[in-house]
């Protein structure tokens, strides 16, 4: 049973560049997380998707970052006209479907590294 | 979810025990004790989690005191490999998502 796979795992991209990132999840987990962590701090909680639906985006930037996870394919994680700022590691997580009372661990991915120069 | 806090940095000889404490004072009745640890430039690795009760897997124990308000993860016989930013984190389980607060983490250095 395959991870959490994200590719690609190294990008560069020039300032004013769109920059895509994906993330496949565990098999049958339907929920995925992405964080982002600049270096030497923690990660941040950017949004949380279920299959089709943002559930919770409350750590997305309003502008230029979006995000989307298909009914069929892995999540994407967007960055418009992007800035030496968003230079980062960009991590995700899936879980299985929560419901009740079940208590879960997320997975991670390995991470995207974005350079924007 | 309730904040945590670590101290920011522990050392451990290798083959010794390393104790890693959490504080997490504001915890509810309902939110759950996770651990996990991030080896340099790798994505974050689950270790283990708990409500109340002490747990134990093949890579580690989560001590949890009576009244919840800290924990220990302890790693029996550190290795070199182990060296790691640790995060303790709480959660409420069931609910939406894994909207989880990773604070600094402990930097664990396992020294030869």
């Amino acid at each position: 049973n395959a991870g959490v796979m994200q590719n690609p795992r190294h990008l560069v991209r020039r300032r004013g560049q769109e920059a895509r990132l994906r993330c496949s999840p565990m098999k049958g987990h339907s929920h995925v997380y992405w964080y982002r962590q600049l270096p030497e701090e923690g990660l941040k909680f950017m949004v949380y998707l279920q299959k089709e639906n943002i559930i919770d985006e409350s750590g997305m930037p309003k502008e230029r970052f979006s995000a989307e996870f298909p009914k069929e394919g892995p999540s994407i994680l967007r960055i418009q006209q992007v800035v030496r700022g968003d230079s980062a590691a960009y991590f995700c997580a899936s879980s299985p479907g929560q419901g009740g009372t079940m208590n879960t661990e997320a997975f991670f991915g390995q991470g995207t590294r974005l350079t924007v120069v | 979810d309730a904040k945590t806090t670590q101290p920011t940095s522990m050392d451990c000889a290798e083959g010794r025990a390393a104790n890693l404490p959490c504080n997490h004072s504001t915890i509810s009745g309902n939110e759950y004790v996770y651990w996990y640890r991030q080896i340099h430039s790798q994505g974050p690795q689950y270790i283990i989690h708990g409500l109340k009760n002490n747990e134990t897997n093949e890579m580690a124990s989560l001590i949890i005191t009576e009244d919840r308000k800290s924990s220990t993860l302890i790693l029996p016989h550190a290795t070199l490999r182990d060296t790691a930013v640790y995060y303790c984190i709480v959660r409420v389980a069931g609910t939406g998502g894994f909207k989880t607060i990773f604070g600094a983490g402990t930097r664990l250095f396992v020294k030869a």
